[in-house]
């Protein structure tokens, strides 16, 4: 079955970086694009951007341009989003997830990973 | 960017009853490129309806969506207590995505 695992919780400061990681299994890596979304605690849900796990293309939240960055491995079906500049409001569940058929059909995220909370203070 | 709007916030519900969940976006949304979540406590959302009224493999034919250009209504035919929870409806509009703030179904 697919399934989507993602790294252990991090603590961050302001100002640091931090990488995400989202291993798959059960499917093709790269016939299904990424997406990543995060929820700051007790709030909805954000987009922050896909990738293209065949070509490597990216395309991120106008909010976080310039400081995500999206990568994948191929070798090991893991797809990656580094969050650079942390602030304390970047505190959130990052949840990477799986797309449906993007782009022949509207995004639409059929699995998704368990969440990786990340907390950023001083 | 398209901003969408779910109402209500919240709405006390008891199991058996049908609910009607409202999305409202502030520009017509293309090809109805609008989907509904469901997230339960604890959990990561689920997928429900894409395309604004497919059903997502193996959700429950009394989840059900509708609508076109800037409204849209997810209903729930008959509420079982697995549904209570927070739903997000969610569109693209070619080149980003943005979600709803959610309209939380709790029992009342």
């Amino acid at each position: 079955q697919v399934q989507l695992v993602q790294s252990g919780a991090e603590v961050k400061k302001p100002g640091a970086s931090v990488k995400v990681s989202c291993k798959t299994s059960g499917y093709t890596f790269i016939a299904h694009y990424i997406h990543w979304v995060r929820q700051a605690p007790g709030q909805g849900l954000e987009w922050m951007g896909w990738i293209n796990p065949n070509s490597g293309g990216t395309n991120s939240a106008q909010k976080f341009q310039g400081r995500v960055t999206m990568t994948r491995d191929t070798s090991i079906r893991t797809a990656y989003m580094d969050l650079s500049r942390l602030r304390p409001d970047d505190t959130a569940m990052y949840f990477c997830a799986r797309d449906l058929n993007f782009p022949i059909s509207p995004p639409s995220f059929d699995s998704w990973g368990q969440g990786t909370l990340v907390t950023v203070a001083s | 960017e398209i901003v969408l709007t779910q109402s209500p916030g919240t709405l006390s519900l008891s199991p058996g009853e049908r609910v009607t969940l409202s999305c409202r976006a502030s520009q017509s949304i293309r090809n109805n490129y609008l989907a509904w979540y469901q997230q339960r406590p604890g959990q990561a959302p689920r997928l429900l309806i894409y395309g604004a009224s497919s059903r997502a493999a193996g959700i429950p034919d009394r989840f059900s969506g509708s609508g076109s250009g800037t409204d849209f209504t997810l209903t729930i035919s008959r509420l079982e207590p697995e549904d209570f929870a927070v739903y997000y409806c969610k569109q693209y509009d070619g080149s980003s995505l943005t979600f709803g703030g959610g309209t939380k179904v709790e029992i009342k």
